[in-house]
């Protein structure tokens, strides 16, 4: 069946540090990819997405680019800040859009 | 703009309780979503519903019961409920017409303390 597979964390990181988190992803035909962020004690909230081969999503200094190939959506910063720490959660739909499959969330903490 | 409604926030119930849970879906949305997620877990979806039918179903136990009415929310209906269904349950609506088709937008949560 349709899953994700995400690199656990905690990860821990100083400001101004590279950020990568890892995600792969197992669907069949063409699924949509998600990046979701969760700050303590608050919902989810998107922070990209790309639905076809070979896109890009960015946002905010954050990117992640859809590469069937690899089937991974691995999520990339170049310099994290404080108020980047949260719980990142990779995601993915199927075609037809009527579940969401989420990877198992990495929880990212910076240091000043 | 507006976002999903969850009702209420925070819920606090007994063992063997029932609960109900709202959800307001962004206007135009014709689809909702309802999602589990215990402590330290990633949300598990439940159900889901479209034009007012049950459109997919996941690990929703028999003791729970959902459905969309004609305006479009949905309600979560909990009974014999049990300590570890204490968890944060989201709401996600959706369209599948326009730019963020196939995209979920997700409510801030209902946390739910079962004592």
């Amino acid at each position: 069946g349709d899953s994700v597979t995400q690199m656990e964390g905690p990860v821990t990181l100083s400001e101004e540090a590279f950020l990568t988190i890892n995600c792969t992803y197992t669907a069949t035909g063409y699924p949509s990819l998600f990046w979701y962020v969760q700050y303590p004690g608050e919902g989810l909230q998107l922070l990209l997405k790309a639905t076809k081969a070979d896109d890009k999503g960015s946002n905010k200094g954050f990117e992640a680019t859809y590469r069937k190939e690899t089937t991974s959506f691995h999520l990339e910063k170049g310099s994290v800040q404080v108020s980047d720490s949260a719980v990142y959660f990779c995601a993915l739909t199927t075609e037809t859009g009527n579940q969401f499959y989420f990877g198992t969330g990495t929880s990212l903490t910076v240091i000043p | 703009a507006a976002g999903v409604i969850q009702s209420p926030r925070h819920l606090i119930k007994e063992k063997r309780e029932t609960a109900t849970l709202k959800c307001y879906p962004i206007p135009r949305h014709d689809t909702v979503y309802w999602y589990q997620q215990g402590p330290g877990q990633d949300p598990q979806f439940l159900i889901s519903f479209y034009e007012k039918m049950q459109s997919d179903k996941g690990s929703i136990p028999d003791r729970f019961s959902a459905q969309q009415f004609s305006d479009y929310h949905s309600e979560l209906n909990m009974s014999s409920l049990e300590l570890g269904d204490s968890a944060l349950y989201f709401c996600a609506s959706s369209s599948f017409e326009g730019p963020s088709y196939n995209e979920q937008f997700f409510g801030p949560g209902t946390r739910l303390t079962v004592l």
